[in-house]
């Protein structure tokens, strides 16, 4: 089946720092979504980016399909920003998404 | 609009037991899908539902079920449970129109404690 491969799977920042978190997908895929998670568990939906570059704010996603990889950027990140971040990719001619296993965001102040 | 609502959102139960767990999709969306979310495992698939029927499986024991009701809202059931059925339980519905068919908006999850 289908690998969706995110990295790093830890990142440490002090506040204002940059960072991009990386997703591979090892097939061709029809939707792909950009999840944070909180921790209380709630998924809060970043980005629903198939194709292409958006932008929201301080967050942008950037996903190239023909090369299996889709980027989110934070900028001058919050202590906010910090839990999971989560990609989902929506496996092509079925109706259900695959996740990453996540990048674990702690953000110092 | 309201979001995606779950209910129960804690439970306990012991193991060999059953549950029920309920979810209701944004008002107008028609696709309902579940995920389990455990430490180990990571978020995997369950199923998918569309106007009460199952378009899709993910890899689970028969002990898991669904249904989709006729106003979209969902149901999944558990049978015997086992303690490693913990877990967070997400639900997610989409609009599954033309223009944006599968983005995916989640509910705030059970979480199952099998004792």
């Amino acid at each position: 089946g289908i690998q969706v491969e995110q990295s790093p799977p830890d990142l440490i920042l002090q506040e204002g720092a940059n960072s991009t978190l990386r997703c591979n997908f090892s097939d061709s895929v029809n939707n792909l979504q950009w999840f944070h998670q909180n921790p209380w568990g709630q998924l809060i939906n970043l980005f629903y980016i198939p194709s292409g570059t958006k932008q929201n704010g301080r967050l942008s996603a950037t996903t190239v399909a023909t090369e299996r990889y889709s980027l989110l950027y934070i900028s001058s990140s919050q202590t906010t920003d910090s839990g999971v971040y989560f990609c989902a990719v929506g496996i092509s001619g079925t109706y259900k998404y695959i996740f990453g296993t996540g990048t674990r965001l702690k953000v110092l102040a | 609009k309201a979001g995606v609502t779950q209910t129960p959102r804690y439970l306990i139960k012991t193991r060999g037991q059953q549950v029920t767990l309920s979810c209701s999709p944004i008002s107008g969306h028609r696709s309902v899908s579940w995920y389990q979310q455990t430490p180990g495992q990571g978020l995997q698939f369950l199923f998918e539902y569309f106007s009460e029927t199952q378009r899709n499986k993910g890899n689970f024991p028969g002990r898991f079920s669904g249904r989709q009701f006729s106003n979209s809202r969902s149901e999944m059931n558990v049978s015997t449970l086992e303690l490693g059925d913990s877990a967070l339980y997400l639900c997610a519905s989409s609009l599954d129109d033309r223009e944006r068919s599968y983005e995916q908006y989640f509910g705030p999850g059970t979480r199952l404690t099998v004792t």
